[in-house]
């Protein structure tokens, strides 16, 4: 069946530096992509998405790459800061689908 | 501007018991919903979703059973409560691609 890997599963990063977060997915025909944020405690935040026609897509310091041909897309997060820490899932969908393929989360730390 | 509710916050039930966890959506029309749940430091597992009053598509063969009476109103039952139903509910609603998630419900199931 499809899936999403997500790697790395834990992060550190010192403030100030860049957190990257990577995805693969297995169902070619995925054409929209999330990310979220989860906080403890909390329910799953939406940061930023893309869909197949775009390559990159920017909001501040949070930016999402996406790689068609390697079915992999990634979230960058620059400038950390420590209220960046968090887990960060990862989600594939298709036109037709209402379901997500999720990632299995990276835990993100950002050490001050 | 569209908001999700969902009630109670935190939940602690026997073994055996049933179960009635609510999510309502304010500020929209006809949305998808969806529930899901999430084990203690896991990712999140789909149960079910609904396109419109009375359609509910379920994803996981369980004791657990999902209701829509109303367009925003989204209910997730169940008869009698296993210890492995414990987790962290979540529901969810979007238009088209997008899902946005509710504060969730966390139940533990003594």
């Amino acid at each position: 069946g499809e899936n999403v890997e997500q790697h790395p599963s834990t992060l550190s990063v010192q403030e100030g530096d860049s957190a990257v977060i990577k995805c693969t997915y297995s169902d070619s025909a995925s054409n929209y992509f999330p990310w979220y944020k989860q906080e403890l405690g909390k329910g799953p935040q939406l940061i930023i998405d893309i869909r197949s026609n775009v390559g990159e897509k920017k909001d501040q310091r949070i930016a999402v790459t996406l790689n068609k041909t390697a079915k992999h897309f990634s979230l960058h997060i620059t400038e950390t800061q420590p209220e960046d820490s968090a887990v960060y899932f990862c989600a594939a969908s298709r036109t037709g689908t209402y379901k997500y393929i999720f990632g299995t989360g990276t835990r993100l730390k950002v050490l001050a | 501007s569209q908001t999700i509710h969902q009630w109670p916050a935190t939940l602690v039930q026997p073994v055996g018991s049933p179960l009635s966890l609510e999510c309502t959506v304010e500020g929209t029309s006809n949305p998808n919903l969806y529930w899901y749940r999430q084990a203690a430091g896991r990712g999140l597992q789909l149960l079910f979703y609904s396109v419109g009053i009375g359609q509910i598509s379920s994803e996981v063969p369980q004791n657990l059973s999902a209701s829509r009476p109303q367009d925003r109103q989204f209910i997730l039952s169940s008869k009698k409560l296993l210890l492995s139903d414990s987790g962290f509910y979540l529901c969810a609603w979007g238009l088209s691609y997008e899902q946005y998630f509710g504060p969730g419900t966390r139940l533990t199931v003594t």
